[in-house]
């Protein structure tokens, strides 16, 4: 079975640095896409960050870009989300995810982890 | 960047049929897909590749479109489908829809 556990959020201070991980099992950990996508309290989606399965490439909306740094330890089956520079506009779930086998759409979620960014 | 607009609410009586739509700002071939979202729960995937049933999604849900126009259905309604609903590209990177909530008349 596949699973994807987040773990590291929390309140922090705006212009603070906080690293998410997600613990992956159930699957090739080293062959798969890994992804990170937030909401804020009673909004929408957003994707945040992906890395391909070997970590060499990464991608990121212009929202994060700069700040958020995707990278994942296939040794360990975790991924992990390094944020710097927090706003407040950051608040959100955040839940790594999983692409489908040979498609682009989130097939597996994790749970979330919330990261609120308030002084 | 691909916008994905849809409308915020929809409102359906039970036992009914609803589309949901998505309009995506410039083509995205059929690389759209679609979530559902209850309250407190994490998305899951309804729909891939425009068209594409997900394993254990009920026949119920099904997708349509290509290029920039897409459409989810529900057919019939059942009380356990209210929830937000999602759009997803992964023409161009990656982005979402705004969502559409799913109400009861």
């Amino acid at each position: 079975e596949v699973q994807l556990v987040e773990s590291g959020g929390g309140l922090v201070q705006p212009g603070s640095p906080l690293k998410l991980s997600c613990a992956a099992s159930g699957f090739t950990f080293s062959s798969n896409w890994l992804n990170w996508i937030r909401q804020a309290p009673g909004k929408g989606l957003e994707w945040v960050a992906s890395i391909n399965p070997d970590g060499s490439s990464t991608y990121y909306p212009d929202t994060v870009k700069g700040r958020f740094v995707v990278s994942k330890d296939n040794a360990k089956n975790t991924g992990y989300l390094q944020m710097n520079n927090l706003r407040s506009e950051d608040t959100a779930m955040y839940y790594c995810a999983r692409f489908k086998d040979n498609n682009y759409g989130f097939a597996y979620w994790g749970q979330g982890t919330l990261v609120t960014v308030s002084s | 960047d691909t916008v994905l607009t849809q409308s915020p609410a929809l409102a359906v009586s039970l036992g009914q049929r609803v589309t949901i739509s998505c309009r995506a700002s410039k083509s995205v071939s059929t690389y759209m897909h679609w979530y559902q979202q209850k309250s407190g729960q994490q998305p899951k995937l309804l729909i891939y590749s425009a068209s594409n049933l997900e394993s254990g999604v009920p026949s119920r849900f099904s997708g349509s479109g290509s290029g920039t126009d897409f459409t989810l259905t529900i057919d019939p309604v059942e009380a356990d489908d209210i929830a937000n609903y999602y759009c997803q590209q992964s023409n161009e990177l990656l982005t979402f829809g705004s969502g559409t909530k799913l109400e009861i008349k």
